[in-house]
């Protein structure tokens, strides 16, 4: 069982937007703004889209915005694309106890 | 641009030791403050961080896997390294090396990935 709860899955079509959940606690989520969100491609490596809760990468695409309220972060993507299609997993450190911990994923799947 | 690269065999026996290599290219390992960390994704599931080291040779490990792990560093080679040892069929995962993971670092993240390689624990 993973650290952070997210939904399993979210579906939306193209050139809506969809928002994922990451909720964890005040250990985690809740005391850090050290929440980041990773794109992964079936067969391919995680790709970094939002670090520090809301700053985007350069070369990442400003439909992707992040956030944080209390103990939960979420990851909204604009505009939806059928390149979008993929797993998206959130992290969050946790202290010095358990430093880095990660969400189960969530299947977006673009209509 | 900084490039990750993973090497090491891909099938490993129980109760035996694995050894991975991460190779760093685009940049040195030394340099910017940056610390460096493995992660794993068992088949179908999420991530799990295992561990940082510094180029200084400072490690941090996951308290649940810290018994077994250790992770190494290379300079000369611009290399960093994971050994895990005792390991059973729940260490069979796909493993990444990637940059970041220091809470208090340039990069309180992971920016920069390998591929990745799959590790498979049978006998």
């Amino acid at each position: 069982q993973s650290a952070l709860t997210q939904p399993a899955s979210v579906s939306g079509s193209p050139g809506q937007s969809i928002t994922i959940s990451c909720t964890g606690t005040s250990s985690d989520v809740g005391s850090y703004n050290l929440v980041s969100w990773y794109q992964q491609h079936p067969g391919k490596a995680p790709k970094l889209m939002i670090y520090e809760v809301s700053k985007r990468p350069s070369g990442v695409s400003n439909r992707f915005s992040g956030s944080k309220s209390g103990n939960t972060a979420s990851l909204t993507i604009s505009g939806l694309q059928a390149e979008d299609e993929a797993d998206y997993y959130c992290c969050s450190y946790a202290g010095s106890s358990s430093n880095w911990v990660f969400g189960g994923g969530t299947k977006l799947t673009v209509l | 641009q900084v490039q990750l690269q993973e090497s090491g065999p891909g099938l490993v026996k129980p109760s035996q030791t694995l050894s991975l290599t991460c190779t760093v290219s685009g940049g040195s390992i030394s340099s910017g403050g940056y610390y460096w960390s493995w992660i794993r994704q068992h088949p179908g599931k999420g991530l799990e961080w295992i561990g940082y080291i510094y180029y200084s040779g400072s490690t941090y490990y996951n308290p649940s896997l810290k018994s077994r792990v250790t992770i190494s560093v290379d300079t000369s080679k611009n290399q960093f390294s994971l050994k895990l040892s005792s390991v059973t069929a729940a260490d069979t995962a796909v493993y990444y090396c990637a940059r970041g993971g220091y809470s208090y670092g340039p990069n309180p993240y992971f920016d920069y990935w390998g591929q990745g390689t799959l590790v498979t624990v049978s006998s």
